[in-house]
């Protein structure tokens, strides 16, 4: 089945204690990327990937770090989570044809980082 | 900065009526696409039109776009308890000197159908 996977589903951390939620994608495709989802303020992307070893900054990347160091997978690095951290988590990916267009959404990662 | 902005923020409705959900956009745009995100899960994609279409259909869905005016509508018929769910519009615009754009979503409607 095609999805996009992502661990843990929910998280509960301490500040200052570095955290990575992993992403996976089994359909071969080129862009991947995180965003945060948080009340009132809808998706903020975070960091996209449009290749192995190509990765650039959304929106809202303060305090993350991610790395693409194989097609299918995305993991989104906290090193030192903060309380305004805490948010609703989504990976996606989708093909890249000279415009990204149908982006597949993973289920989620609610984080609460106290 | 939000590229999308849907509207109404909530709509309430009963099973059976019609559900128009609005979104206005500030740039110009290669596709707007229309998603659905069951509460705390992620988003669905639901339909895609291009900004040289000015409407399409799926099922119960229909998509307007209007490019002068910078806005689209989502109208779902004949609406289901099951319809119930948030629902945001999506604007894939060209990056300059690029054609690789960058998917910017809105804040969401908030849509309840009642049975």
């Amino acid at each position: 089945e095609a999805q996009v996977t992502q661990n843990p589903r929910y998280l509960i951390t301490v500040t200052g204690k570095k955290l990575t939620v992993t992403c996976s994608q089994n359909m071969n495709h080129e862009y991947m990327s995180w965003y945060r989802q948080d009340p009132g303020l809808g998706l903020r992307q975070i960091y996209y990937s449009m290749n192995v070893e190509v990765t650039d900054k959304g929106d809202v990347p303060e305090g993350y770090k991610v790395s693409r160091k194989e097609k299918r997978n995305f993991p989104l690095i906290l090193e030192s989570p903060s309380p305004n951290q805490t948010s609703l988590y989504f990976c996606a990916s989708s093909y890249q044809g000279g415009s990204r267009e149908t982006q597949y959404f993973g289920p989620g990662t609610r984080l609460l980082v106290l | 900065s939000q590229q999308g902005e849907e509207d109404p923020q909530a709509l309430s409705i009963q099973e059976g009526e019609n559900a128009t959900m609005n979104c206005s956009y500030k740039t110009s745009i290669n596709n707007l696409q229309w998603y659905r995100q069951n509460s705390g899960r992620g988003l669905v994609h639901l339909i895609l039109i291009r900004s040289n279409e000015r409407e399409k259909h799926s099922g119960r869905l229909r998509v307007t776009l209007d490019t002068s005016k910078k806005s689209s509508s989502l109208l779902i018929t004949a609406s289901r308890a099951a319809d119930t769910a948030s629902y945001f519009c999506a604007t894939l615009k060209a990056d300059r000197g690029s054609t690789l754009g960058r998917l910017y979503f809105g804040r969401g409607t908030q849509l309840t159908v009642w049975p």
